[in-house]
């Protein structure tokens, strides 16, 4: 079955410092969903990307498809303690061809300290 | 209204009881979830509902039992679980099962089996 793979597992930056996460998808992808869960908390919806290469920006959070559709980044400019949580990528992946069911990347767990 | 509500947030419960984890949306979404997520792990798709109807049951052992009454209803009935089971029970929903359709999470219920 599909795998979709983050990487680092775990990142601990000091406030202001970038960071990035890459999500790594066995098989091609139709879009990418990213989530964002604070500790303690549910997953929240971030993004979703679509087109082959795409790039968005909300705020200091930068999101990109590769131009594959294998693959995906996250990248956060001049973290804030705000910042912390784990960021989950999914990829939708189906068994039927119709139903969807999301896939969710093993996840990158952000510290940020002052 | 974006909120996806689950009851109970918290619930202890011994091996040989039978409960119940309520889920309820009021954003016309036809398609609702079930997820278990262990500590440090992204969530792992137990039961998807398309239209009040099961749509993709991820092979959850009998000891789980769900149940769609209505479209803003979701449940989740519990008998004989095992200490293994304790986890982050997390509702979802969506506007459908389309590859591009978001989903909006619950803030999950924390179960213990003891």
């Amino acid at each position: 079955g599909q795998q979709v793979m983050q990487i680092p597992q775990y990142q601990h930056v000091q406030e202001g410092e970038d960071f990035t996460t890459y999500c790594n998808s066995s098989t091609t992808l139709s879009n990418i969903q990213w989530y964002k869960q604070r500790p303690g908390g549910h997953p929240v919806f971030l993004i979703q990307l679509v087109k082959s290469g795409e790039v968005k920006k909300q705020k200091r959070l930068t999101f990109q498809f590769g131009e594959a559709k294998k693959n995906s980044s996250l990248h956060i400019t001049a973290t804030q303690t705000t910042d912390v949580g784990t960021y989950f990528c999914a990829g939708p992946t189906s068994d039927t061809g119709t139903a969807s069911k999301l896939t969710f990347g093993t996840g990158t767990r952000l510290q940020v300290t002052l | 209204d974006t909120e996806v509500t689950q009851t109970p947030k918290h619930l202890v419960m011994g091996m040989t009881n039978k409960k119940s984890l309520k889920c309820e949306q009021h954003m016309g979404h036809r398609a609702m979830y079930w997820y278990k997520q262990k500590a440090k792990k992204p969530p792992e798709l137990m039961f998807v509902y398309s239209y009040e109807k099961l749509s993709i049951n991820e092979s959850v052992p009998s000891r789980f039992s769900p149940e769609c009454p209505n479209s803003s209803l979701l449940n989740l009935h519990l008998h004989a679980l095992q200490p293994e089971d304790s986890a982050l029970y997390l509702c979802a929903s969506s506007q459908d099962l389309g590859w591009t359709d978001t989903q909006y999470f619950g803030p999950g219920t924390r179960l213990t089996v003891l």
